[in-house]
């Protein structure tokens, strides 16, 4: 079975700082990765998604993750923070072998002071 | 804009009673997906169908049911409603069947927000 630990329920920046969101997996086989954001009292929106092609994804808004293998990693980075990118963040994982279902982590919620 | 809609936006009904939501998914999209989103068990996959079919099976209780009507909308039933069931429920609807596959990105709607009193 797959699994996704979200390592900071909370996360607190100023704006125009950087923004590191934590997400570790497990699987025993190869996985897809994705992040999600969803903003208060909305559906969810893909932010990115990773590709065997390159271990670094970019994604909308200038957020950008690193595949880590050897760390079983999937780190969400942003170099600059903006106000409107308040909003929890869920990283998730799908495996083939397991029917392709999405497993949630608990998410991170972001918290932009100006 | 994800072009999936819900109905209805909030419920509020009462413990024992049953409930029905509905999903419109994106236009030309076959698959249709519901989750379940709670302060205590976070997002979880309910069920998936696939152009009319069940496709696949997550955390679904035996008191909830699903079906996805010829013209591709979806209704998710619940029954027997108790205090717990009180949940943010989303759909979501992909192009192709596999639910995790590259390529194949689900969209997702804004929710029905269930109240069980």
């Amino acid at each position: 079975a797959q699994s996704v630990t979200q390592l900071d329920s909370h996360v607190s920046v100023s704006e125009g700082t950087p923004v590191l969101l934590r997400c570790n997996y497990s699987s025993s086989y190869s996985p897809s990765l994705f992040w999600y954001v969803q903003h208060p009292n909305k559906g969810l929106q893909l932010l990115l998604k990773y590709t065997s092609a390159a271990t670094l994804v970019k994604g909308i808004n200038g957020f950008e993750a690193e595949f880590k293998k050897s760390e079983t990693s999937f780190h969400l980075t942003k170099p600059s923070a903006h106000m409107s990118d308040a909003a929890e963040y869920f990283c998730v994982v799908s495996v083939r072998a397991a029917g392709n279902k999405l497993t949630f982590g608990g998410g991170t919620r972001v918290l932009v002071k100006p | 804009d994800s072009g999936v809609t819900q109905t209805p936006k909030h419920l509020i009904t009462a413990t024992g009673q049953r409930v029905t939501l509905r999903c419109s998914p994106r236009s030309g999209d076959l698959s249709v997906y519901w989750y379940q989103q709670s302060l205590d068990q976070g997002l979880q996959f309910l069920i998936q169908y696939y152009n009319g079919e069940e496709r696949a099976k997550g955390n679904i209780l035996e008191r909830f049911s699903a079906q996805q009507f010829p013209d591709l909308h979806s209704e998710l039933n619940l029954s027997s409603l108790e205090l717990g069931d009180s949940a943010l429920y989303f759909c979501a609807s992909s192009v192709e069947g596999l639910a995790g596959a590259l390529g194949n990105e689900q969209f997702f709607g804004p929710g029905t927000r269930l109240t069980v009193l």
